[in-house]
C-alpha cells in the first residue's frame, strides 16, 4: 500500500490565486513527520513546511500553510497569492518513527504546479 | 556555504564502467541518505547511514556500495553500469531521532548512461 498518496499529477492555477495540493498519508504510528518539498526545474529538492502529528495548529509558512486533517490523515498544502516562481513540483513526504517505517522519508509521486498569468 | 554538496553534478558514462558519487555535509547532522529519483521523478531511498553505520538497506541491486568514511560524507560507487541505472541520485542528511527533522538534500547527480 502506497503511504503517501498524492492524487493530482497535474494543476494549474492563476497568477495570484491560491491552490491546494492534495497529500493523503497511511501509517499506524502516532508520532510522524509531514513534510512538504518543491522541486523546480532546476532540479534542487527545497524544503517547504513541516506538520508534526502532535501540533494542533496548522502549520503555516509565509505564503505556504498545511491543512491538517488527522482522523482524514490528509495533509494538503495550500500556496496562497500564485506567483509565476511557484511553478514546479510538489511533493508530500512523511518520516514515522523507528519503528514503523525506518525512520526514513517516504515521498509521494508529487503535483506538478503551473502557474499562469 | 553549501550544507550538502555532491560531486559531479553530471556523470554520462558507457554501459559496464564504474563510477562513483561524492557526498559531503557541514550541517553536523548524524545520518545521511541516497535517493533515486526516476524519470517520472519518484523518489526512492536507496540507502541510509547514520554515524558510519548502515540502517537502511532497500532493495537495491549489489553493483551499488556505498561507503561512509565518517558521519559528514557518504559516497555511492556502482559497478557495471547499466542502462536502467540512468536517474538523478540526490545525497540528503538529517538527524535520526527528530521525526521533526526534514532532510536537507544536495542538488543531485544527474547519471546518464550510455
Amino acid at each position: 500500500a502506497q503511504k503517501i498518496t498524492q492524487t493530482q499529477p497535474g494543476m494549474f492555477v492563476q497568477e495570484k490565486e491560491a491552490v491546494t495540493l492534495d497529500c493523503t498519508y497511511d501509517t499506524s504510528d502516532q508520532s510522524y513527520g509531514l513534510f512538504w518539498y518543491k522541486q523546480p526545474s532546476s532540479g534542487e529538492m527545497i524544503f517547504l513546511i513541516y506538520q508534526g502529528s502532535y501540533d494542533e495548529q496548522n502549520a503555516t509558512e509565509g505564503r505556504y500553510s498545511l491543512n491538517f486533517q488527522k482522523a482524514r490523515k490528509s495533509a494538503n498544502l495550500v500556496i496562497s497569492a500564485s506567483q509565476l516562481g511557484d511553478s514546479a513540483m510538489y511533493f508530500c513526504a512523511m518520516r514515522e518513527g523507528l519503528t514503523g517505517g525506518g525512520n526514513k522519508l517516504t515521498f509521494g509521486t508529487g503535483t506538478q504546479l503551473k502557474v499562469e498569468l | 556555504d553549501t550544507a550538502v554538496s555532491q560531486t559531479p553534478k553530471y556523470l554520462v558514462t558507457q554501459m559496464g564502467n564504474d563510477k562513483s558519487i561524492k557526498c559531503e555535509q557541514n550541517l553536523g547532522h548524524d545520518t545521511m541518505y541516497w535517493y533515486k529519483q526516476d524519470s517520472k521523478k519518484f523518489l526512492k531511498i536507496m540507502f541510509s547511514y547514520n554515524n558510519k553505520e548502515l540502517i537502511i538497506n532497500e532493495t537495491v541491486p549489489n553493483r551499488f556500495s556505498p561507503k561512509s568514511p565518517d558521519k559528514a560524507h557518504l559516497n555511492l560507487h556502482i559497478n557495471s553500469l547499466e542502462l536502467g541505472d540512468s536517474a538523478v541520485y540526490f545525497c540528503a542528511s538529517s538527524q535520526i531521532v527528530a521525526l521533526n527533522y526534514g532532510y536537507t538534500f544536495g542538488s543531485g547527480t544527474r547519471l546518464t548512461v550510455v
